[in-house]
């Protein structure tokens, strides 16, 4: 098993740019999430998934979307990038049997410029 | 808000144990408590949960207190490569597609 495969591991844009962070697992797990995070500072919920089709906002949403049409895949999309947006994304993956066990990506780390 | 209270940072000596604290004092009697550790700039790493007794496994051991309202994560012998910061969380069963995660604590193992 892979776990949690995150693309691209490091992105630099221009304001305005869009772009997508792709995000893969294959263990099956019901539930996806995806996660920001900035120097000195923990994880923040950006939008979450309980499964296909089924997305919610998480604690910083905006500027952010995200879709879920298969299991296995829950891309984040940026749709103008700002600067306020440079940051570490963090992917993750979870099911209910094991609800708060949660497995990471290895992180995409953006620059906006 | 996260539900949790650390410290920001720790120092410990290699070798000794490490004694991680986290107050939850507002935990319901159906969550848990989750540690994750997140090395350097890696994604975190699960380490232990529990939900009112003590656990242990390979990495570490959970203490949680009586009425629940704290826990310590225990290093028994930490080492340079523990260097990390540790997260705890509490987590709903059933209900835990929504985790949030606080800025967690510094740990720092001196040679």
């Amino acid at each position: 098993n892979a776990g949690v495969t995150q693309t691209p591991k490091f992105q630099v844009l221009k304001t305005g740019q869009s772009m997508t962070l792709q995000c893969a697992q294959d263990m099956n797990h019901e539930y996806m999430s995806w996660y920001r995070q900035d120097p000195g500072m923990g994880l923040r919920l950006i939008h979450y998934s309980v499964g296909a089709g089924i997305t919610d906002q998480g604690e910083v949403p905006n500027g952010y979307n995200v879709s879920r049409s298969t299991t296995e895949d829950f891309p984040l999309r940026l749709l103008s990038a700002a600067p306020s947006q440079t940051s570490v994304y963090f992917c993750a993956s979870n099911s209910w049997q094991g609800p708060g066990e949660l497995f990471f990506g290895e992180g995409s780390r953006l620059t906006v410029l | 808000d996260a539900k949790t209270t650390q410290p920001p940072s720790m120092d410990c000596a290699e070798g000794r144990a490490a004694n991680l604290p986290c107050n939850h004092s507002t935990i319901s009697g159906n969550e848990y408590v989750y540690w994750y550790r997140q090395i350097h700039s890696q994604g975190p790493q699960y380490i232990i949960h529990g939900l009112k007794n003590n656990e242990t496994n390979e990495m570490a051991s959970l203490i949680i207190t009586e009425d629940r309202k704290s826990s310590t994560l225990i290093l028994p012998h930490a080492t340079l490569r523990d260097t990390a910061v540790y997260y705890c969380i509490v987590v709903t069963q059933g209900g835990s597609e929504k985790l949030v995660f606080g800025k967690g604590t510094k740990l720092t193992v001196n040679p």
